[in-house]
């Protein structure tokens, strides 16, 4: 079946404009996660959601970083103001139920540059 | 807060030889533990994993064992191909399931 899908593959953006990033996570699939992996930092947790709870926002970085997920299915990050530092792969992931034991499947990711 | 170290790369074998990357971790509770590896130009996907302490987790000719009495779970592989050259990543899950991540392990095999 199909997997986790991401759009846009690449984007390059100016300094201070706004990004939207999608993910279309596994049908199905109640958890979906969103990651960063950079050089500096390596690949850090952001953001999850878990069906209709309240999301943990505990890993974004800054308050120009946002995250929604409509219908329980779709999730979209938007970065606002974009800076040199937010340039990363932003990768995506969803699982069967939030808990310790369900394999996380991972989308392609998204390669955000910003100049 | 939970973390895990794995070995500094990149590690260069040839074909055939013996694969070891470790990893540790420090946690609290009883996390879940994971392998993930990234292959040229793919996305991440699962090795391995094993929920409990003494668990062996085993694909693709790989395995690893969850050591609770030195917080281990180092990766193995017999007999590396020039097909398993990719990045490994270790990592954790605990409370609500959130993935930390190693710094990952560049591994290249050579013919």
């Amino acid at each position: 079946g199909a997997g986790v899908s991401q759009s846009p593959s690449n984007k390059v953006t100016e300094k201070g404009k706004d990004v939207e990033l999608r993910c279309d996570p596994i049908s199905g699939h109640t958890a979906l996660y969103w990651y960063r992996q950079s050089l500096g930092q390596g690949l850090e947790f952001l953001i999850y959601f878990q069906g209709n709870s309240a999301p943990d926002k505990s890993g974004l970085p800054s308050d120009r970083f946002s995250a929604e997920r409509t219908g329980g299915s779709v999730s979209t990050l938007t970065i606002q103001r974009t800076q040199q530092e937010d340039s990363a792969v932003y990768l995506c992931a969803s699982s069967l139920v939030q808990d310790n034991y369900n394999e996380q499947f991972f989308g392609p990711g998204t390669r955000l540059t910003v100049l | 807060g939970n973390s895990v170290t794995q070995m500094e790369g990149p590690v260069t074998l040839s074909e055939e030889a013996f694969l070891t990357i470790n990893c540790t971790y420090t946690a609290t509770g009883y996390p879940s533990l994971f392998w993930y590896v990234q292959y040229p130009g793919e996305g991440l996907q699962l090795l391995l994993k094993a929920t409990k302490a003494d668990d062996k987790g085993s694909n693709k000719g790989f395995e690893a064992t969850y050591r609770k009495e030195t917080t281990s779970f180092h990766l193995e592989k017999g007999s590396v191909q020039v097909s398993d050259s990719a990045v490994y990543f270790c990592a954790l899950s605990a409370y609500g399931n959130k993935l930390v991540f190693g710094a990952g392990t560049i591994l290249r095999v050579k013919s």
